[in-house]
């Protein structure tokens, strides 16, 4: 069966500080991949998806970027964190049939101070 | 601009109503309309897919409509139970890109 790991699952981190998240899938190939964030008390916001290796596209100008060095690793990173970074990520994967249903990770919440 | 509505307002209900939610979309054309839980500090889980053609779709105690006409999708939850209590999210395409409502919050009194 599909699994999909995120980590870590918690830090605080001061601002202008870096950051890397990880998420892995299993059990599938080729998977779609993506980011969301969301904000204390607002909807999911697309970050970055991903239909392949290499294959990165970007919803909105912010301070982070996203990086799929394997099939089913996906890595959102920064180079220096702002307080507007904080929030819950969300790692997610679908496989291309059209429907696009969405498993989600466990998620990490960032604080940045 | 591409919008989607739900309920504004968290939805309180006694054990054993029918909790009804609301999503609403404006400039989508969606081939299908999914619905989502989330309970806090976790991930969504999915939980049904609507496609166009299709007016109602059910799953155990769940129900959802889909009119393309009013732009509008409806999730029931029948014989509603505390363990209902969770946010609800709505979400559309276009594919690669599934978009999200800001979800409404549904607590079941017991």
């Amino acid at each position: 069966s599909q699994t999909i790991h995120q980590w870590p699952a918690t830090l605080v981190q001061p601002v202008g500080s870096p950051l890397s998240l990880e998420c892995t899938v299993e059990g599938t190939s080729n998977p779609n991949l993506y980011w969301y964030r969301q904000a204390a008390g607002r909807g999911l916001q697309l970050l970055f998806y991903s239909v392949g290796i290499g294959q990165i596209s970007s919803e909105v100008p912010q301070n982070l970027s996203a990086s799929r060095p394997q099939d089913r690793q996906f890595i959102l990173s920064s180079k220096k964190l702002l307080l507007s970074d904080s929030g819950f990520y969300l790692c997610a994967w679908s496989v291309g049939d059209g429907a696009n249903v969405l498993t989600f990770g466990a998620g990490s919440r960032l604080t940045v101070l | 601009s591409q919008k989607i509505e739900q309920n504004s307002e968290a939805l309180n209900i006694q054990e054993g109503k029918t909790a009804t939610l609301t999503c609403n979309y404006t400039n989508y054309s969606p081939a299908y309309l999914q619905w989502y839980r989330q309970d806090p500090g976790r991930g969504p889980v999915f939980l049904l897919l609507i496609r166009e053609n299709e007016k109602e779709k059910r799953k155990e105690r769940l129900k959802v409509t889909f009119d393309t006409t009013l732009k509008q999708s409806l999730f029931h939850i029948t014989a509603s139970q505390p363990a209902d209590s969770a946010t609800y999210l709505c979400a559309l395409e276009p594919p690669y890109k599934l978009s999200f409502g800001a979800g409404t919050t549904v607590t079941v009194r017991a």
